[in-house]
């Protein structure tokens, strides 16, 4: 079974450009959670799909965030414009039910530098 | 506002030695609990959980952790560390009954001396 798989691994952008980030999740896996860690500081939620729908976007910095996830599969989260403070590593993570119990499996990472 | 702190930020052991990751939450309802560990290169991953039943739960290569609910705290165990815990570890909570997003702590570079 494929794991949650992110793209880009990496990237650099100058401050002002957009940059959007995608995520796929484990095949069958309503739920899927983004999550941004900032260098040095703990890994923080941003919002959580079910399906196509969001759930939970309490952890959205501002609205220079936009997440998608049309169709249920795949979701986006696209940075525009990126600001220096947006640099960190974008994680997501997918798991098959909702709620407090079940786990999340996470991908590999993007890491975003705005130069 | 619930949180999570990890105490040590970075911990250097040897071979053989013990290990103890420190992890206290804050939060005023009930909670779920987790430890994740990153090895180098590789996704984070679920090492063991706590929900509910015995507060020393026994996770994956041999780790422990013990919920305290007087002290909410945590704390991640391994009485024998290897060349290859040499990760980051995680400490994560979240609230009963929430749709399961996680708060984590700050994490713990462990580094282990061959």
């Amino acid at each position: 079974e494929a794991g949650v798989t992110q793209f880009p691994s990496h990237s650099v952008i100058e401050k002002g450009q957009t940059v959007t980030l995608r995520c796929d999740p484990i095949s069958g896996h309503d739920n899927l959670y983004w999550y941004r860690r900032v260098m040095g500081k703990e890994i923080k939620f941003l919002l959580h799909f079910v399906k196509e729908s969001k759930q939970d976007e309490s952890g959205m910095p501002n609205n220079r965030f936009l997440a998608e996830r049309t169709g249920g599969t795949y979701s986006t989260l696209k940075v525009q414009p990126a600001e220096l403070e947006d640099s960190g590593v974008y994680f997501c993570a997918s798991s098959q039910d909702r709620g407090a119990y079940n786990e999340q499996f996470f991908g590999p990472g993007t890491r975003l530098t705005v130069l | 506002a619930q949180s999570v702190s990890q105490h040590n930020h970075h911990v250097i052991l040897s071979e053989a030695a013990s290990l103890e990751l420190g992890c206290n939450y804050s939060y005023g309802g009930t909670v779920n609990l987790f430890w994740y560990v990153q090895y180098p290169g590789q996704h984070l991953q679920l090492l063991l959980k706590y929900f509910s039943g015995d507060p020393l739960v026994k996770g994956i290569k041999g780790f422990e952790a013990e919920f305290i609910k007087s002290k909410f705290s945590f704390n991640l165990r391994k009485p024998s560390v290897q060349w290859s815990d040499t990760a980051e570890y995680f400490c994560a909570v979240n609230a009963m009954g929430s749709q399961g997003n996680l708060i984590f702590g700050k994490g713990t570079k462990l580094s282990v001396k061959p």
